[in-house]
């Protein structure tokens, strides 16, 4: 039982390349988020999916798509990258039911 | 519409010293809160976690909070504490949509020897 994984765990772009952030649980929980992390900003949320084959906005979701492959797979789509988008990222999950989330190791994406 | 703020950015101790993390809600609706843990290079772990009942609540690794109704805190203490204990801890509160989160921007825990 291997919890939220993220792939990669490091990534540097330039400037306008687009790359996908691959995020898997095998917990079989219906709910499941992305997050960045900025210095002094905490988490947040860039997008959720309730359910699979649902999709919602967070607080920062411009420049970012994603897509709820299947109920274990959520990725986050870069399309044309930018410095602002340098962060460290993070997915969760929920079961249903549950109260709490439980996050993956992270990607830490330089935007050059 | 609900929110938390972090009063402290950053606390540091000296091992074996009491330590305690602020943390403040706001809140429209039921106050789900939650306190987690970032160690250097990893995820978050949940350390606790208050949905109703019992103020007092315990976590792992012998941390504690105590919700207050009244003063709209939730604040995370430890008797003593240990170098290892040197993190970065989260505060967050439940939101009313679908489970999502609202975390605290987070306190830097440096215990010294």
């Amino acid at each position: 039982n291997a919890g939220v994984t993220q792939t990669p765990k490091f990534q540097v772009l330039k400037t306008g390349q687009s790359m996908t952030l691959q995020c898997a649980q095998d917990m079989n929980h219906n709910s499941m988020y992305w997050y960045r992390q900025d210095p002094g900003m905490g988490l947040r949320l860039i997008y959720y999916s309730a359910s699979e084959g649902t999709t919602d906005k967070g607080e920062v979701p411009n420049g970012y798509n994603v897509s709820r492959l299947n109920k274990r797979e959520f990725s986050l789509r870069l399309e044309s990258a930018a410095p602002s988008q340098t962060s460290v990222y993070f997915c969760a999950s929920r079961g249903q039911g549950m109260t709490e989330q439980y996050f993956g190791p992270g990607t830490r994406l330089t935007v050059t | 519409a609900q929110s938390v703020t972090q009063l402290d950015s950053q606390v540091p101790v000296f091992e074996e010293a009491p330590v305690e993390l602020r943390c403040n809600y706001s809140s429209s609706v039921s106050v789900y809160l939650f306190w987690y843990v970032q160690y250097p290079n990893q995820g978050l772990q949940l350390l606790l976690k208050y949905l109703s009942g019992s103020t007092l609540v315990k976590g792992i690794n012998g941390f504690e909070a105590e919700f207050n109704k009244s003063q709209t805190s939730f604040h995370l203490r430890k008797p003593s504490v240990h170098i290892s204990d040197t993190a970065e801890y989260f505060c967050a509160i439940r939101g009313s949509t679908l489970g999502r989160l609202y975390f605290g921007r987070g306190t830097q825990l440096t215990v010294w020897p």
